[in-house]
C-alpha cells in the first residue's frame, strides 16, 4: 500500500523560499504509471493545484505560480519536493502531495495527510 | 475562462438523494474526463470518481457520477451522515496546460 507523507517547516518568513519534501513509501517513484503532484488549501478555501513531476523529471506548473515553482524528484530516496520563492501571507495554506494514476483518468488516488505551512515574520 | 463552478452548499435527508453540478468550458471538462473528491471535516482528500463515472474499490455505489456537455454531476443517494463532507470536481484545462479544481461544494446530512 503506498503512503505519502509531507515533511518541512511550519514556518516561512515573507519573501523566502518554501521548501517540501514528500516521501513515498511502498511503491517507487519511479516506475509505474504515475506521476506526482503538490495541491494546497488554504484553510477554509478550495483546492488549488501547484504542479506536476513526471519519472523523467519533466514538470508542469500551474501557469499562476510557475515563476516561482521548482518541482524535482530525487529517485535515491524515494521522495520528490516542491519549493515555492518569494513566498508571501497567501502562500500560507495546507500543502498536499499525491500520487497521479495515468491509468484513472490522471485523478489524484493517493494523497498525504498534508502539512501546514503559515508565511509570516 | 478556467474555472469550475459548482454551488457553494447542498443538504438533504438521511436517505435521500442529492445532486452536486460542475460547471466549467470546453477547454477543461467539455474535452475531459472528471475526477470527484471527497474531503472528510480536518482529512486530506479522498478519491471518489475517476473517468467521469467510474468508482475505485471500495468506494460505495451510491456513489455516482456523469458528464454531458461541459458539466459533470456527482449523486449521493440513500444519503447518511457520514457523507457531511466537502466535495470537490477535478479536470485538466487545455488552456492552462495543468489541472482544474472545482470551487468545492459543502454537504450538509439534515
Amino acid at each position: 500500500q503506498v503512503q505519502l507523507q509531507e515533511s518541512g517547516p511550519g514556518l516561512v518568513k515573507p519573501s523566502q523560499t518554501l521548501s517540501l519534501t514528500c516521501t513515498v513509501s511502498g511503491g517507487s517513484i519511479s516506475s509505474g504509471p504515475y506521476s506526482w503532484t503538490w495541491v494546497r488549501q488554504p484553510a477554509g478555501k478550495g483546492l488549488e493545484w501547484i504542479g506536476r513531476v513526471y519519472p523523467s523529471g519533466s514538470t508542469n506548473y500551474n501557469p499562476s505560480l510557475k515563476s516561482r515553482i521548482s518541482m524535482s524528484l530525487d529517485t535515491s530516496k524515494n521522495q520528490f519536493s516542491l519549493k515555492l520563492s518569494s513566498v508571501t501571507a497567501a502562500d500560507t495554506a495546507m500543502y498536499y502531495c499525491a500520487r497521479v494514476a495515468r491509468q484513472l483518468a490522471s485523478a489524484m488516488d493517493v494523497w498525504g495527510q498534508g502539512t501546514t505551512v503559515t508565511v509570516s515574520s | 475562462q478556467s474555472v469550475l463552478t459548482q454551488p457553494p452548499s447542498a443538504s438533504g435527508a438521511p436517505g435521500q438523494r442529492i445532486t452536486i453540478s460542475c460547471s466549467g468550458s470546453s477547454s477543461n471538462i467539455g474535452g475531459n474526463p472528471v475526477n470527484w473528491y471527497q474531503q472528510l471535516p480536518g482529512m486530506s482528500p479522498k478519491l471518489l470518481i475517476y473517468n467521469s463515472n467510474e468508482r475505485p474499490s471500495g468506494i460505495p455505489d451510491r456513489f455516482s457520477a456523469s458528464k454531458s456537455g461541459t458539466s459533470a454531476s456527482l449523486v449521493i443517494s440513500r444519503l447518511q451522515s457520514e457523507d457531511e463532507a466537502d466535495y470537490f470536481c477535478e479536470t485538466r484545462d487545455n488552456n492552462l496546460n495543468g489541472r482544474l479544481f472545482g470551487t468545492g461544494t459543502k454537504v450538509t446530512v439534515l
